[in-house]
């Protein structure tokens, strides 16, 4: 099983602030690093899929990078909005089980106004 | 486009009771995935299938059992219920490619009493 960590566990911001978010993995047999947007009520909708080393990848006000060699990858949002609100799930395939995905505990984001 | 769809939606079960919650998906993907989600954990695999007619048991497969005879369903059974099986259900599927994320169902919320 893959240990994949999630830090902070939770976060408060008010609107407008920026924050980021950070998932560390084994970095050994790395094949793919996948973040999550879940909110509560709803199924986790993919952010991005991330495979290459360097790898940044940008959604709006929301933007991911990669190092594979020391193993983590930090999510950023710019201008923080109480839509953001949700739990961020970072999460890397096991070869051993179908590349079904090992999950952190997530990071909870509330924005507040 | 209906994407990963479960049912139900909601359970209460009593002890020792039986039932079989439904996943089905319109996308063609080969692969498929239940998890569980308890409080304070990261979602853990309970089982997984490759393609129709393979199965195999993820993280934590005790007390559960799949099939796959279609490459569209996925149904995941509960043969007696006991209360540690009381947990948010989801279902995934994928292509059978790193670089692509999982599409998850909207869940099945089951109480065990």
């Amino acid at each position: 099983i893959l240990n994949v960590e999630q830090s902070p566990q939770s976060l408060h911001v008010q609107e407008g602030d920026s924050t980021n978010f950070t998932c560390s993995f084994p970095s050994s047999n790395f094949y793919a690093l996948h973040w999550y947007r879940w909110e509560t009520a709803k199924s986790p909708e993919a952010l991005f899929v991330m495979t290459l080393n360097g790898d940044e990848k940008k959604k709006g006000r929301i933007s991911a990078t990669l190092n594979t060699k020391e193993g983590y990858s930090y999510l950023y949002i710019k201008g923080s909005q109480p839509e953001d609100s949700a739990t961020y799930l970072c999460a890397s395939p096991n070869s051993n089980s179908g590349y079904a995905l090992n999950f952190g505990k997530g990071t909870s984001l509330l924005v507040t106004p | 486009n209906a994407g990963v769809t479960q049912t139900p939606k909601f359970r209460i079960l009593k002890i020792g009771q039986s039932m079989t919650l439904q996943c089905t998906q319109d996308m063609n993907h080969n692969y498929m995935y239940w998890y569980r989600q308890d409080p304070g954990m990261g979602l853990k695999l309970i089982y997984y299938s490759v393609g129709a007619g393979i199965t195999d048991k993820g993280e934590v497969p005790n007390g559960y059992n799949v099939s796959r005879s279609t490459t569209e369903d996925f149904p995941l059974r509960l043969e007696l219920a006991a209360p540690s099986q009381t947990s948010v259900y989801f279902c995934a599927s994928s292509y059978s490619d790193l670089g692509q994320p999982q599409h998850f169902g909207d869940g099945t919320r089951l109480s065990i009493l």
